[in-house]
Parts: structure tokens; sequence; C-alpha cells
């Protein structure tokens, strides 16, 4: 399973967007990109996935690189409430032995 | 919403001691999971399940049993507890490989 390295930490200030950058240099043509966020008391909460290209939903979106080997999740308008560790995760799709979970990125937001 | 529920939330035992700890998803989700998560360690997997009956040893399981009961429970027990094992843990459930992953809020086990 390829390697994943993110910022461990990012400040913003409530309503800006926030970029959080993935790299995964060693991504396999069959891994795709999940991303999670945690925040304190609670248990990881699954935000989006991507193979390619951009991907977006209700709560953030994510841009992957023509080449696949680093990726970023964009929030837009954060507010306290996204105040979290966001972990990138690159796995294949039918791994069985679960999610890896690095140290992630401490998103720190302030008012 | 999916939901995973764990119990006990805290719990503080003696070294030596005997601990279960215990999940239930109402999800019909075919794949359950334990990880603990330390300071500067992140989440690591202990064993995981793909239908009841069934376990899997995931990457940190020394000092660990897990059992399946039904597709429903899923509970990891520590029969000879150490410090090394204070830890919180999650439990967490998925329909199938690497769909989305619902964890619950945690247990957070102190061993003294």
């Amino acid at each position: 399973l390829a390697k994943t390295t993110q910022p461990p930490s990012m400040e913003a200030y409530e309503g800006q967007e926030v970029n959080v950058s993935c790299s995964h240099t060693n991504i396999a043509t069959s891994e795709y990109i999940y991303w999670y966020r945690q925040v304190p008391h609670q248990g990881p909460q699954f935000i989006i996935q991507g193979y390619k290209d951009y991907v977006v939903n209700e709560v953030a979106s994510l841009f992957i690189s023509a080449d696949r080997k680093l990726s970023t999740l964009s929030l837009p308008w954060v507010s306290l409430r996204d105040a979290a560790v966001y972990y990138c995760i690159v796995t294949l799709r039918d791994y069985a032995q679960g999610l890896t979970f690095g140290l992630g990125t401490r998103v720190s937001v302030f008012p | 919403e999916a939901a995973v529920t764990q119990s006990p939330r805290n719990k503080v035992t003696v070294t030596g001691g005997n601990v279960t700890l215990s999940c239930r998803q109402t999800n019909s989700h075919n794949y359950m999971y334990w990880y603990r998560q330390d300071t500067g360690h992140g989440l690591r997997l202990i064993h995981y399940s793909y239908g009841a009956g069934n376990l899997q040893i995931g990457d940190v399981p020394d000092g660990y049993k897990a059992t399946r009961t039904t597709q429903e429970d899923f509970f990891l027990l520590l029969e000879l507890a150490s410090p090394s094992q204070t830890s919180l843990y999650f439990c967490a459930s998925s329909v199938g490989t690497n769909t989305e992953v619902f964890f619950g809020k945690g247990t957070r086990l102190t061993v003294v």
C-alpha cells in the first residue's frame, strides 16, 4: 500500500478555505484515495473518496493531480466545527484488512 | 446514519485483570474492526472480522483476543491487561471492503 505524507498541522480563521495536501508518490493504479477526519472525543468520520481528477460532495472537494501522486482536500468556508485531524488514506478498493491511518493533519480554526 | 455503539465508554482495571470491550452495530455490516489510538501512533488495527464466527489478525494483535458472536456484536478481550494496553479503543464497521467505515465513539481504557 502506498505511503502518504501530510503536513502535521495547519491553521485557519473561520470563513477561510483550507486546503490539506497529501503526497502519495508510490500510489498504484489499483489504489484509491480516502479522506477521514476526527474531531476530539469522536471516532474518525468519512469525508470523501476519489481515484482521479476532481470529486466534490456537500462537505468537501478533492483534487487529484494528473499523475495521482498528490491529492488536496479542500474545505470551503471553515467553521470552528471543522477543527479536527484530517487523515489521507491510500488503499486498494478491495483491501479487506482495514484502513491504515497515519498521524494526519491537525487543522486548527480560529474565530 | 450507521450506528456503532461501544461499551463501556471508560474503564479502569488493574494490571493482570480481565477486560472485555463490547461493540454493537445495527447496520447489517459485514466487516467489523477494533483499533487502538495512542499519541504518536495514530490508529492501529488490532483485529477485524468479516462475519459472525470469523476473526482476522490486524497489525498489533499481541495481548488481545477478539470474538464475533453475531453479525452485530464484536468483542475485544484483554485477559491479562498490562499498562501498555492503556489506550483509546475504537470499534468500526463497514458493509464491505473499503466502503465507508463507521466508527464508534471509543472506549478509554486505563490499566493501572
